[in-house]
């Protein structure tokens, strides 16, 4: 079964420092989307990307953050200047399309800021 | 978008059929309704998509009435790996995915 690939699985870094989380979203998939979970609380949308720009980004999504898809097969999410409460777990996800098709999400990457 | 209500938590025991019912008093037309599940520490995962009456594949049931005000996720026979959390969607044309709460499933021996 074809699955989204994340990496790294956990990311420890210093408060301030710049992270970059890596999805490799499934081939023939044309959107893609990150999500952050913070312990124990919902998932919660960040930003929707389509034909390589956003099309859509939640109010978390401030100007610490950015997206890329810098090839053919990458999906990154960015975060400049990473806070403590930046830490959470952050899914990428991708679909065929929009309508009723199925979001295939990503194991995540459990970002930990210190 | 409209709204859909279900029960924060269910407890269950193993071998038991489990039914999670979610509202959507506001459906709309051309929504189709669909269940999420997500285990700790995983990303959600797809389990099972509908419009109208029965929908049934390896993995549960999904019972919507002819007025589709409500939908019922059942789950026959849970097992310990069965406790997650259980999220349904209205969805037609919808590019991001709300989450609301779910249903949290804790499944006994």
């Amino acid at each position: 079964e074809p699955e989204v690939t994340q990496t790294p699985s956990h990311q420890v870094t210093q408060m301030g420092q710049e992270v970059i989380l890596r999805c490799v979203p499934i081939s023939n998939h044309l959107y893609f989307y990150w999500y952050r979970q913070i312990l124990g609380q919902k998932v919660e949308f960040l930003v929707s990307f389509y034909n390589n720009e956003i099309s859509e980004k939640s109010e978390i999504f401030d100007d610490q953050f950015s997206v890329e898809r810098p090839d053919g097969s990458n999906f990154t999410l960015k975060i400049r200047s990473t806070k403590l409460e930046d830490s959470a777990m952050y899914f990428c996800a991708s679909r065929t399309g929009l309508v009723n098709t199925e979001a295939f999400f990503g194991q995540g990457t459990r970002l930990t800021v210190v | 978008l409209a709204k859909t209500t279900q029960p924060i938590s269910m407890d269950s025991y193993e071998g038991q059929e489990v039914n999670i019912t979610c509202s959507h008093n506001n459906i709309a037309t051309n929504d189709y309704i669909t269940w999420y599940q997500q285990f700790p520490s995983q990303g959600p995962r797809f389990i099972i998509q509908g419009y109208k009456t029965k929908v049934t594949n390896e993995v549960a049931s999904l019972f919507i009435p002819a007025d589709r005000k409500s939908s019922t996720l059942s789950l026959p026979r849970v097992s310990l790996s069965d406790t997650a959390v259980y999220y349904c969607f209205l969805s037609y044309n919808t590019d991001k995915l709300i989450f609301g709460t779910g249903t949290r499933l804790q499944v006994f021996p």
